[in-house]
């Protein structure tokens, strides 16, 4: 069945340093969201993408979707210590959420 | 505007009892979703409403779990009875739209079975 793997599981970065989380789904996605869940807390949408190739910005987060619309990252620049969450992607319309990565910033 | 309501916050229950979870979606969201996350996992999508009618169910276990959202409302989960294996936290979400627009979530309903 279908499969979003994330990786890493867990990402340990100095403050100012950064961080990447890559997902990777077994069969095409028709789109792509982003969430962050900090400790204790729900899942917060950050972003959704939906075209081939496409690139998006917010402030120091840049997400991409691959060309084959079965893979997405999301790249942190000069991570603080508000960036400490777990963020998950999710296809398809919420169908089917990767596994995470667990970010730990060290101040 | 307000966000996603759930209660309770938090239920312990014994195995084989049931058990109902509530949430009110933001006003005017069409949508509202059911996911169950456990611990160390991400969300898994359980039940998916447009209004008062389901959309998706594929991934709710129908021999112990029910949904329902008869005014297009407000939305109840049941299980009834509950297992071990049912011990997560129950996300309720809303969005405006499809399911393609953003997706607004509650703080959950953390459930122990015990």
């Amino acid at each position: 069945g279908q499969q979003v793997m994330q990786i890493p599981q867990y990402q340990h970065v100095q403050e100012g340093e950064d961080f990447t989380t890559y997902c990777n789904s077994s069969t095409t996605l028709s789109n792509i969201q982003w969430y962050k869940q900090r400790p204790g807390g729900h899942p917060v949408f950050l972003i959704q993408l939906v075209k081939s190739g496409e690139v998006k910005k917010q402030k120091r987060l840049t997400f991409q979707f691959g060309e084959a619309k079965k893979n997405s990252s999301l790249h942190i620049t000069a991570t603080q210590t508000t960036d400490v969450g777990t963020y998950f992607c999710a296809g398809t319309n919420n169908l089917f959420f990767g596994t995470g990565t667990r970010l730990t910033v060290i101040p | 505007e307000a966000g996603v309501a759930q209660s309770p916050r938090y239920k312990i229950i014994e195995k084989r009892q049931s058990v109902a979870f509530w949430c009110n979606p933001i006003s005017g969201h069409a949508t509202l979703y059911w996911y169950q996350q456990i611990l160390g996992q991400g969300p898994k999508l359980l039940i998916q409403f447009q209004n008062n009618g389901v959309v998706d169910d594929s991934q709710l276990p129908k021999d112990r779990f029910s949904a329902e959202r008869l005014k297009g409302v407000d939305s109840t989960l049941k299980i009834q009875p509950a297992k071990l294996e049912d011990s997560a936290v129950y996300l309720c979400a809303s969005s405006s739209r499809g399911p393609s627009y953003e997706q607004y979530f509650g703080p959950g309903t953390r459930l122990t079975v015990t």
